[in-house]
């Protein structure tokens, strides 16, 4: 298995554009994770999916953030538009229905530059 | 609710000698707990977990963490420090009704000095 994939692996945009990350979780697994990590704020979970449903978005700084997962070997995370602010790494992790104990699955995270 | 404490921000020990990362936790329901190792530029790796069974658990690379109920504790150690182990580590806390998030403690990062 190739593990979590996640693209682009750096991004560099300016202010005010928009930015999609996107995910491919481990085959098989139902439970796909975002998660942003900032020097300030450490480790932040944005949002989760259960089976290709948002459970759980509360995470999610502003409206200006947007999560999809059209199907269950794909997700996206949308910043529109995008501030200085939101320079971060972003990773994606994902994880198994009863396998939760296992621990997450993370893939190597995408480095945003918004500047 | 969950938490997860990392006494130490910074650790530094010299190569070849013991390592030893400190995590308290807090938890309402029977937690599972996780050490990840994030190395500079890259992503979370899962190093060990707990997970019910026994208390003292093995991981990749020489490490383990032993799970202490009585004090709150899952602390990480190896008998000797490689170069290669200089990295950040996050202690992680998942419990039975956090819907499958973790929660992550703040991460120490460990120096490794020749």
């Amino acid at each position: 298995d190739a593990g979590v994939i996640q693209s682009p692996r750096h991004e560099v945009t300016e202010m005010g554009q928009e930015v999609t990350l996107r995910c491919k979780p481990i085959s098989g697994h139902d439970y796909l994770f975002w998660y942003r990590q900032t020097m300030m704020r450490g480790l932040e979970l944005l949002i989760y999916f259960n089976n290709n449903v948002p459970i759980d978005d509360s995470g999610m700084p502003e409206d200006r953030f947007s999560a999809k997962m059209p199907n269950a070997s794909f997700s996206t995370l949308k910043i529109q538009p995008s501030e200085p602010r939101d320079s971060a790494v972003y990773f994606c992790a994902s994880s198994l229905a009863g396998r939760e104990r296992s621990g997450y699955t993370f893939g190597s995270g995408t480095r945003l530059t918004v500047v | 609710a969950q938490s997860v404490t990392q006494l130490d921000s910074h650790v530094s020990v010299s190569e070849g000698t013991p390592v030893l990362l400190r995590c308290n936790y807090s938890s309402s329901y029977s937690p599972s707990l996780f050490w990840y190792v994030q190395h500079p530029n890259k992503g979370l790796q899962l190093l060990l977990k707990y997970t019910s069974a026994a208390t003292l658990v093995k991981g990749i690379n020489g490490f383990e963490a032993e799970f202490k109920k009585s004090e709150t504790s899952f602390h990480l150690t190896k008998p000797s420090a490689h170069m290669s182990d200089a990295a950040e580590y996050f202690c992680v806390v998942s419990d039975s009704l956090s819907a499958r998030q973790l929660t992550f403690g703040s991460g120490t990062q460990l120096t490794v000095l020749p």
